[in-house]
């Protein structure tokens, strides 16, 4: 397994600002993941954080509005831009090892937008 | 593309009572399934997973069997407690592949 952190683990932001969500993992994975959980809904893949490289983005989802670094086996960020009502969810990274499938997800950042 | 419908919530149980939660799935192959739990305010938790044809997940006292025949992963427990009151998601994930795609999620309120 892993232990993941994310911070923040709750924000209320104002429309239009920006917040940068921290994932730390306590040891290197090779894979790191940001979904997004959107109230009363399940559970979007945002995109793959690939350390060294762009992030992998799925359909529906630009690297303008949710840019993403990882620097490390071990760290990484999710930035939601420009955010607007609609952007108020939980934000949630997983992680999974090299050589196993298996995915462990961090306890999530809640976002309110007002 | 891949899919998982599981059945609509939410559900309110009566501890001691017994609990089924559907969950179906569309997938070329031989996906593996999961159950996923959130408890309130927290991430989620791996509950169980089967990766073949006729496997039985358990954990906690909850069961689940992949059976390829139907395309389903009901998930069962005998006999819940209130600590059980929890979001519950089903999700599959093809062979060799990272991505996980999720049911809609089941709300559970367990009442003492």
């Amino acid at each position: 397994s892993a232990v993941i952190s994310q911070k923040p683990s709750r924000d209320i932001c104002q429309r239009g600002t920006s917040l940068t969500i921290q994932c730390q993992v306590d040891s290197q994975v090779t894979m790191m993941f940001w979904y997004r959980q959107q109230p009363g809904q399940s559970l979007t893949l945002i995109a793959t954080a690939n350390q060294g490289s762009e992030a992998t983005y799925e359909s529906g989802f630009v690297i303008d509005k949710f840019p993403i670094s990882r620097p490390n086996l071990t760290f990484s960020t999710l930035t939601v831009s420009n955010m607007s009502p609609e952007d108020s969810s939980i934000y949630l990274c997983s992680v999974a090892r090299d050589g196993s499938y298996e995915q462990y997800f961090g306890p999530g950042t809640r976002l309110t937008v007002t | 593309g891949d899919s998982v419908t599981q059945m609509e919530g939410p559900v309110t149980l009566s501890e001691e009572a017994f609990l089924t939660i559907n969950c179906t799935y569309t997938a070329t192959g031989y996906p593996s399934l999961f159950w996923y739990v959130q408890y309130p305010g927290e991430g989620l938790q791996l509950l169980l997973k089967a990766t073949k044809a006729d496997d039985k997940g358990s954990n906690k006292g909850f069961e689940a069997t992949y059976r390829k025949e139907t395309t389903s992963f009901h998930l069962e427990k005998g006999s819940v407690q209130v600590s059980d009151s929890a979001v519950y998601f089903c999700a599959l994930r093809r062979s060799n592949d990272y991505k996980l795609s999720f049911g809609a999620g089941t709300t559970v309120t367990v009442r003492a």
